[in-house]
């Protein structure tokens, strides 16, 4: 069974410092996905990025990046020169590509708060 | 693209009382949807898979008696909380999967309805 875990509950930071969130996953397929995703207050789950299993080149969008290494199994998220409107839950999932429903398996989601 | 809706974004029901949820893709058709539950500060929890023309595949421990799921078209899902209960008050939130294309096993959430009862 595939697992996600995200061990940092909170995080607080001061704007425009660097910040990574972690996830680390378990999974016997050898395709799978992996995909991160923004809570803000409203609720609403904002797609950030999937990266499939056999691409493992680190991904830059903006502030953003994002660093993928099968060797420890993470998947790990950074924000650069971080803002306040990057305060939200931001959520690890995995979709195993077996089976056609593709269903999320999330982590427990790391809080981070951007002071001003 | 990948536009998810749903509606109501907040209802206020009766203990008793049946609460319907419509989740639309906007944009794109869905082959598969997803019906999550979400309590305060907790992750999500998926409570059914929905595939257009079939029975929805329910989760354990989530009663299909209980959470009426109907995927009648690659558009619309509907979630039906029968009988609400206050312990059914939560945020209720859906996703689509694209039929095909490049971005066919990324899931697209609505924007949640949160569901109180009295």
């Amino acid at each position: 069974a595939q697992k996600v875990t995200q061990a940092q509950t909170e995080i607080s930071v001061v704007e425009k410092e660097d910040v990574t969130l972690d996830c680390v996953y378990e999974t016997r397929d050898t395709t799978y996905y992996l995909f991160w995703y923004k809570q803000p207050p409203s609720g609403e789950l904002v797609f950030l990025i999937r990266r499939n299993s056999f691409d493992e080149q680190n991904e830059i969008s903006g502030r953003y990046s994002w660093n993928f290494q099968k060797s420890t199994s993470s998947f790990n998220f950074t924000i650069t020169a971080s803002q306040v409107v990057d305060s939200a839950v931001y959520f690890c999932a995995l979709s195993e590509a077996t089976g056609s429903a593709r269903q999320l398996t999330f982590g427990s989601g790391t809080q981070l708060t951007v002071l001003p | 693209g990948a536009v998810v809706s749903q509606h109501p974004s907040r209802v206020i029901c009766k203990s008793g009382t049946s609460v319907k949820i419509e989740c639309r893709s906007l944009d794109f058709q869905a082959t598969t949807m997803f019906w999550y539950r979400q309590f305060p500060k907790k992750s999500l929890m998926l409570m059914a898979t929905s595939n257009e023309g079939s029975k929805a595949t329910y989760e354990q421990g989530v009663e299909k008696d209980k959470f009426l799921i109907n995927h009648a078209s690659l558009t619309l899902s509907t979630l039906t909380v029968t009988s609400a209960h206050p312990e059914d008050s939560s945020f209720y939130i859906c996703s689509a999967r694209q039929l095909a294309g490049e971005t066919r096993e990324t899931q697209y959430f609505g924007p949640g309805t949160r569901l109180l009862v009295l």
